[in-house]
């Protein structure tokens, strides 16, 4: 069954504006990470964010975690044609192994 | 900079052939792992393998095996394909022994057409 779920499916926004992404999840985790991936590419680790932390900053990507809520938002600023991809976020669950993925944010930047 | 690297980016084969997906890395990894990705549906998982000659069974293991006779080698094999098998197939590496936790690190993905 799919553990995390990104929100929206997908996302086109004008170059410059800041995207912002959730994700939700259904158990506990031990962490929680961004992925993109480039149109039939492989994928990119981002930014991993622990089940302690509440905020992650990376360059121009801003992750926070809200546990309680079981949710998680990705926010690319001042975004660029370059961050046109689909971004999935992926959970560690508390005591087991291996990734489990959601289906993704399609993104799309308008020059 | 790690990298792993797929054996092919596209492939095509037939109904009942047996295909053979090679993944390798270059960091010395522990943990491997292959994914299947299909419109709609993300990453799935179909094994991994957390050191030479181990291997667990991911979420959708079924018309699939393994085989990790090396460290750095990892490989998938469809053992009669079938056309439901036609998809985008990624191995992924991280370096964690025991636990697949922390960061994994992706090939460029075989896209794979059963006929």
């Amino acid at each position: 069954s799919q553990q995390g779920e990104e929100d929206p499916q997908a996302l086109s926004i004008q170059e410059g504006e800041n995207a912002t992404m959730n994700c939700s999840y259904k158990t506990s985790i031990n962490n929680l990470q961004w992925y993109r991936q480039n149109s039939g590419r492989g994928l990119v680790h981002l930014i991993l964010i622990r089940s302690n932390e509440r905020e992650k900053h990376s360059g121009r990507l801003r992750v926070t975690l809200d546990t309680s809520k079981k949710s998680s938002s990705l926010l690319i600023t001042a975004s660029r044609a370059a961050d046109t991809a689909s971004y999935f976020c992926a959970t560690v669950l508390s005591g087991a192994d291996g990734l489990t993925f959601g289906k993704g944010t399609h993104l799309i930047i308008q020059p | 900079d790690v990298k792993v690297t797929q054996s092919s980016r596209y492939l095509v084969k037939r109904t009942g052939e047996k295909v053979f997906l090679e993944c390798v890395q270059d960091m010395d990894h522990e943990n491997m792992f292959w994914y299947r990705q299909d419109p709609g549906l993300g990453l799935r998982l179909i094994y991994f393998s957390y050191d030479v000659k181990m291997k667990e069974k991911g979420d959708i293991p079924e018309g699939y095996s393994v085989s990790r006779e090396k460290k750095e080698r990892f490989s998938l094999i469809l053992e009669s394909a079938s056309t439901n098998q036609t998809s985008m197939y990624l191995c992924a590496s991280s370096a964690y022994r025991g636990r697949g936790k922390e960061t994994q690190y992706f090939g460029p993905g075989t896209r794979l057409l059963v006929l």
